[in-house]
């Protein structure tokens, strides 16, 4: 157990609304990742965070924002879901080296209508 | 920049048969290779890494990969298939200068037929 956990697990919501999923860990890892999985895309990097407050991009981060106030919390929001945001979305901790292992949370499976 | 294929989205063996799955990459740097297991309903469990130590790398569940750097290959193998294994494989790479952001294969879907 990586000390992962995401919340809510399962989200159904309507087209224009705001949506915010978190992220939370217990290891004090400095890297965390937002990423989706559709089928046949295996998953896409949204966005991730380096430290407090240090954000950056993925590659499919339009339509989607993050914060990080704290190190155990990831927050990662839909401005105004839209369908094509239907997606499991998983969560990943990381330590300092990049040949260090990511650590998957359960993930949340969102359904937009 | 780094790209993944994962050839054949859908494997399918029998019960004690070998687990060949492919995996190739691109990368203009060395790389750090990973593969994960997702069973139904669950996130990504680590199976095994390379990260420019041994070539063969050994991982949980009896599997292995062979880092093949003139093939650009990491492919994943297991002699011998048992119906646990069932559930879908994903390969992954991450270059040490770019904050560890990985880029994932589409993943293989293995069936495991008694």
């Amino acid at each position: 157990d990586a000390g992962i956990t995401q919340s809510p697990r399962h989200k159904v919501t309507e087209t224009g609304t705001p949506v915010t999923l978190r992220c939370h860990q217990t290891e004090n890892h400095r890297y965390m990742y937002w990423y989706r999985q559709d089928p046949g895309h295996g998953l896409r990097l949204i966005h991730y965070s380096y430290g407090v407050k240090d954000t950056d991009k993925g590659e499919v981060s339009d339509g989607y924002s993050v914060s990080r106030s704290k190190t155990e919390d990831f927050l990662l929001t839909l401005e105004s879901a839209t369908s094509s945001q239907t997606s499991v979305y998983f969560c990943a901790i990381r330590g300092q080296g990049a040949s260090d292992t990511q650590y998957f949370g359960p993930g949340t499976r969102l359904t937009v209508l | 920049a780094q790209s993944v294929t994962q050839l054949g989205s859908h494997v399918s063996v029998s019960e004690g048969a070998l687990v060949l799955l492919r995996c190739n990459y691109s990368s203009s740097v060395p790389p750090y290779l990973f593969w994960y297991v997702q069973y139904p309903n669950q996130g990504l469990q680590l199976l095994l890494k390379y990260t420019s130590a041994a070539t063969l790398v050994k991982g949980i569940n009896g599997f292995e990969a062979e880092f093949k750097k003139s093939e650009t290959s990491f492919h994943l193998t297991k002699p011998s298939a048992h119906m646990s294994d069932a559930a879908e494989y994903f390969c992954a790479v991450i270059l040490n200068t770019n904050a560890g952001k990985s880029t994932f294969g589409d993943g293989t879907t293995l069936t495991v037929k008694p």
